[in-house]
C-alpha cells in the first residue's frame, strides 16, 4: 500500500496567517491527490481534487501544488472557519490511502 | 440536494456481527460506485470496501476480506455493510461515500454511524 505521510501532524496559527501542509508520498502518485477537510463531529469534505483543483464552493485562498511524491496544502489569510483538521489522500492505486491529518488550532 | 445517511451502528462483542445501511437521495445512484471508510482515533481514516454501480465487482480491504460483504440495493437506493467475526481493531465510524465515474475522490459523504467492538 502507497502510505501518505502529512507534516506537521498539528499546528497553531492566527487569524489572517498562511498556513502551509505537506502531504508525502511513499510512491509516486502521479497528481492523484485530494484534500479533506473534517470538522469535529462531521464527516471529511473535498476541498482539493487532483493535487490542484479547488472543488465547487471552496473558498479561493485554499489553494493545492505539487506533483509526484510530495505536495502542499496552503490556505492564504486563515479564518475562523478554517480551524479543522486536514487530510490528503492518494488515489492512483488502489487501496487508496490516507494520511494521518494535520490539526490546526487557534493560537 | 445529494444526500448519504448511515444507520446500523452500535455496540457488539468480540465475534458478533453487525449490518450497516446507508440510504442515498438527490442522486441516480445506481449510477455510482459506492464506498466505505471507517475512521478510528488509532489508524484514522481507512478505505474498507468499494462496489461497483451495477453491484457485479466488489472489493475489500485486506483487513475485511472474508469477514465483511459489501452490497446494494438500487431500487432502494441502499448500500450495505455486512460486518462478521467482529474484532476489536473494527472499532469506528464508518461513512458511506461516493466516487463518480472518471473521478478519483470520495464526494458527498454520509454523516457516519458508530461502530464498537467490545466485550
Amino acid at each position: 500500500d502507497i502510505q501518505m505521510t502529512q507534516s506537521p501532524s498539528s499546528l497553531s496559527a492566527s487569524v489572517g496567517d498562511r498556513v502551509t501542509i505537506t502531504c508525502r508520498a511513499s510512491h509516486s502518485i502521479s497528481s492523484y491527490l485530494n484534500w479533506y477537510q473534517q470538522k469535529p463531529g462531521k464527516a471529511p469534505k473535498v476541498l482539493i481534487s487532483v493535487a490542484s483543483s479547488l472543488r465547487s464552493g471552496v473558498p479561493s485562498r485554499f489553494s493545492g501544488s505539487g506533483s509526484g511524491t510530495d505536495f502542499t496544502l496552503t490556505i492564504n489569510s486563515v479564518e475562523p472557519e478554517d480551524f479543522a483538521t486536514y487530510y490528503c489522500q492518494q488515489s492512483y492505486i488502489s487501496p487508496w490511502t490516507f494520511g494521518q491529518g494535520t490539526k490546526v488550532e487557534i493560537k | 440536494e445529494e444526500q448519504l445517511v448511515e444507520s446500523g451502528g452500535g455496540l457488539v462483542q468480540p465475534g458478533g456481527s453487525l449490518r450497516l445501511s446507508c440510504a442515498a437521495s438527490g442522486f441516480t445512484f445506481s449510477k455510482y460506485w459506492m464506498h466505505w471508510v471507517r475512521q478510528d482515533p488509532a489508524k484514522g481514516l481507512v478505505w474498507v470496501s468499494r462496489i461497483s454501480s451495477d453491484g457485479s465487482s466488489r472489493f475489500y480491504a485486506d483487513s475485511v476480506k472474508g469477514r465483511f460483504t459489501i452490497s446494494r440495493d438500487n431500487a432502494k437506493n441502499t448500500l450495505y455493510l455486512q460486518m462478521n467475526s467482529l474484532r476489536a481493531e473494527d472499532t469506528g465510524v464508518y461513512y458511506c461515500t461516493r466516487v463518480e465515474e472518471g473521478r478519483y475522490w470520495f464526494d458527498p459523504w454520509g454523516q457516519g454511524t458508530l461502530v464498537k467492538v467490545s466485550s
